[in-house]
């Protein structure tokens, strides 16, 4: 099965530009997560859907960063204006709506922000 | 709220060596629990899992046992190879099917030959 597809892969802006990513899960996911991963750091969550809600966007910087799923497939993740600590890579993920299901990811796009 | 927490890295192993990773964590009810891994140039996958109490994951030589009076599922291999080289992560799933799944901060395993 095609996996989770993820576009740019990678993109150089600058500060205070603004930037956008693309996600498109797998094929019946109903659940799709966006992840931060800062060089060395493990991925925070930063967004969750299930279908087109949101579960929890507790750690996601809305006065920048924005999400939407439009139709409960396709999600892009926008971040307006970046600053350099944006820079990192951007994963998007997708499982079934189980718990004890498996995340599949994409291979994420790294961003750097000069 | 739920967290995660790993031994810092870098760990470094000779080859046939022993490995334990450590993992702990924090949650309320009872959360599914992974290790995913992350070889170079290549994206996250999965490992291992156990989704209850006592349950025992393996993968591909790994293990990992679900241990909620101590809030662990420490990863272990008994004989590395340099083909293990990559970066590991602890991950829990919050207990219900709408719950997160959130990532302990990963640790890098070198093994030499």
């Amino acid at each position: 099965e095609a996996g989770v597809a993820q576009s740019p892969r990678y993109k150089i802006i600058e500060k205070r530009q603004s930037v956008a990513f693309w996600c498109n899960p797998i094929s019946g996911h109903a659940t799709l997560y966006w992840y931060q991963q800062i060089l060395g750091q493990g991925p925070k969550l930063l967004i969750q859907f299930q279908n087109n809600g949101v579960v929890d966007d507790s750690q996601l910087p809305k006065d920048r960063f924005s999400a939407e799923r439009l139709k409960g497939v396709d999600s892009t993740l926008k971040i307006q204006p970046a600053k350099l600590e944006d820079s990192a890579v951007y994963l998007c993920a997708s499982s079934f709506l189980r718990q004890n299901t498996e995340a599949f990811f994409g291979q994420g796009t790294r961003l750097t922000v000069v | 709220g739920d967290s995660v927490t790993q031994m810092e890295g870098p760990v470094t192993l000779s080859e046939e060596a022993f490995l334990t990773i450590n993992c702990t964590y924090t949650a309320t009810g009872y959360p599914s629990l992974f290790w995913y891994v992350q070889y170079p140039g290549e994206g996250l996958q999965l490992l291992l899992k156990a989704t209850k109490a006592d349950d025992k994951g393996s993968n591909k030589g790994f293990e990992a046992t679900y241990r909620k009076e101590t809030t662990s599922f420490h990863l272990e291999k008994g004989s590395v190879q340099v083909s293990d080289s990559a970066v590991y992560f602890c991950a829990l799933h919050g207990s219900s099917n709408t719950g997160k799944l959130i990532f302990g901060q990963g640790t890098t395993l070198q093994v030499k030959p």
